[in-house]
């Protein structure tokens, strides 16, 4: 069963705009996390977040996560036509049968970004 | 610095047809995985390794086998390929801390007709 559900699930924007997804999902986690790909290649990490931190950074990525309503968002800041891609959350659930080793996908937001 | 790779790149069965794809990761990591994407569904774990010797069952395991002889390869293997197993394949891999990221090879296209 999918965990993690972003929306929306596809997001057209003009080059220098924001762009911004959501994330949520049902059980407790240990952390989140945030992967790109790009058309024909695979999954490339983004940004972690863990479970006790509400904000985090990384250029211009802003990544917020709160646990009491079980969501987080990611935001690409004056967007470019490079950022085009789909975005995906993955969470690392605490109760996940003993397991330290899975994340689990949503299905993915596709972002278009305009020239 | 190859991180994964995957091969085939592409590959085209027959129904009832096997094969075996193969993955290999030189970072040294502990953790491997095989995940199938297929349009709408997101990613979903077909069967993982902890370590070398080891495997385990996933999501949607069924119609699959794992190997993971050596610890830098993780081979998937389909003994009886079925139309409802076309799709991308991708594995990835994972050092032993646990907020460290998976890293992901760029995929096997697999189409069975």
């Amino acid at each position: 069963s999918q965990q993690g559900e972003e929306d929306p699930q596809a997001l057209s924007i003009q080059e220098g705009e924001n762009a911004t997804m959501n994330c949520s999902y049902k059980t407790s986690i240990n952390n989140l996390q945030w992967y790109r790909q790009n058309s024909g290649r695979g999954l490339v990490h983004l940004i972690l977040i863990r479970s006790n931190e509400r904000e985090k950074h990384s250029g211009r990525l802003r990544v917020t996560l709160d646990t009491s309503k079980k969501s987080s968002s990611l935001l690409i800041t004056a967007s470019r036509a490079a950022d085009t891609a789909s975005y995906f959350c993955a969470t690392d659930q605490t109760n996940s049968g003993g397991s330290n080793y899975k994340l689990t996908f949503g299905k993915g937001t596709l972002l278009t970004v305009n020239p | 610095n190859a991180g994964v790779t995957q091969t085939p790149k592409f590959r085209v069965l027959k129904t009832g047809q096997s094969m075996t794809l193969l993955c290999a990761q030189d970072m040294n990591h502990e953790y491997m995985y095989w995940y199938r994407q297929d349009p709408g569904m997101g990613l979903r774990l077909i069967h993982y390794s902890v370590g070398e010797g080891t495997t385990a069952k996933g999501e949607v395991p069924d119609g699959y086998n794992v190997s993971r002889l050596k610890k830098q390869n993780f081979l998937l293997g389909l003994e009886s390929a079925a139309p409802s197993q076309t799709s991308v394949y991708f594995c990835a891999s994972r050092g032993l801390i646990r907020s460290q990221p998976q890293h992901f090879g760029d995929g096997t296209r697999l189409s069975i007709l």
